[in-house]
């Protein structure tokens, strides 16, 4: 099956700076990847949605000036949690679908982030 | 809005028992997909389901649909340890994948 690769697998880091998670389809081209985060013992709830070259969508509640994504290929998306603070610490994961609603997605193996 | 509820959230079993999660959705959709997580690890998928009267099975989980019911159901046979982990089944949205809650499944020797 498709691949899709994310990059750290963990972080520490302090609170105040940013943290950037790429996410990359090995295999496919990802006309549209998914970012999503869970907290411990909870679903996934999805962050933001993002189109190759277009800009994301990002879900109501998700503060897109904190959480900046960026889709600049059809193989990587990056998701740069800026002045991150403790409840940023979370379980990030992407996803990544070749072609339209009726694909697959491929769902990356997550970055831990910790904030200290 | 589409919803998705799955039943129970948690659940302990003894090994060699019978079970089933039960998935149940608001509006209709094109395909469920079920997943598997592991503590601290991402989603590994298990089935996705088409149409109604779908059914698939590996080894000792099989999922079935019904879409007029608009309820899939995850079924475990002979449950063993290794089968422990969350199970989530998620819906095929008009724009995105909607998950359920999470069924966190423990199964004890």
């Amino acid at each position: 099956g498709a691949v899709v690769s994310q990059h750290p697998s963990w972080v520490i880091c302090k609170s105040g700076t940013s943290v950037k998670i790429e996410c990359r389809s090995l295999d496919f081209q990802a006309t549209t990847m998914f970012w999503y985060r869970q907290f411990p013992k909870q679903s996934l709830m999805l962050m933001a949605t993002s189109n190759e070259g277009s800009k994301a969508t990002y879900e109501q509640g998700v503060e897109k000036d904190k959480f900046l994504i960026n889709h600049a290929s059809l193989t990587l998306s990056t998701l740069t949690v800026t002045s991150a603070h403790p409840e940023d610490s979370s379980f990030y994961i992407c996803s990544a679908r070749a072609g339209g609603l009726g694909d697959t997605q491929y769902f990356g193996p997550g970055t831990r982030l910790t904030v200290l | 809005e589409l919803k998705v509820e799955q039943n129970p959230l948690f659940l302990s079993m003894q090994e060699g028992k019978n079970y089933t999660i039960y998935c149940n959705y608001s509006t209709t959709s094109d395909r469920l997909y079920w997943y598997r997580q592991d503590p601290g690890k991402s989603l590994e998928s298990l089935f996705v389901l088409l149409s109604n009267g779908a059914v698939k099975q590996e080894g000792r989980l099989m999922a079935s649909l019904d879409t007029k019911a608009r309820l899939s159901t995850l079924h475990i046979t002979a449950a063993v340890h290794d089968l422990s982990a969350t199970y989530f089944c998620a819906l095929q949205g008009a724009q995105k994948l909607v998950f359920g809650q999470g069924t966190r499944l423990t199964i004890n020797p």
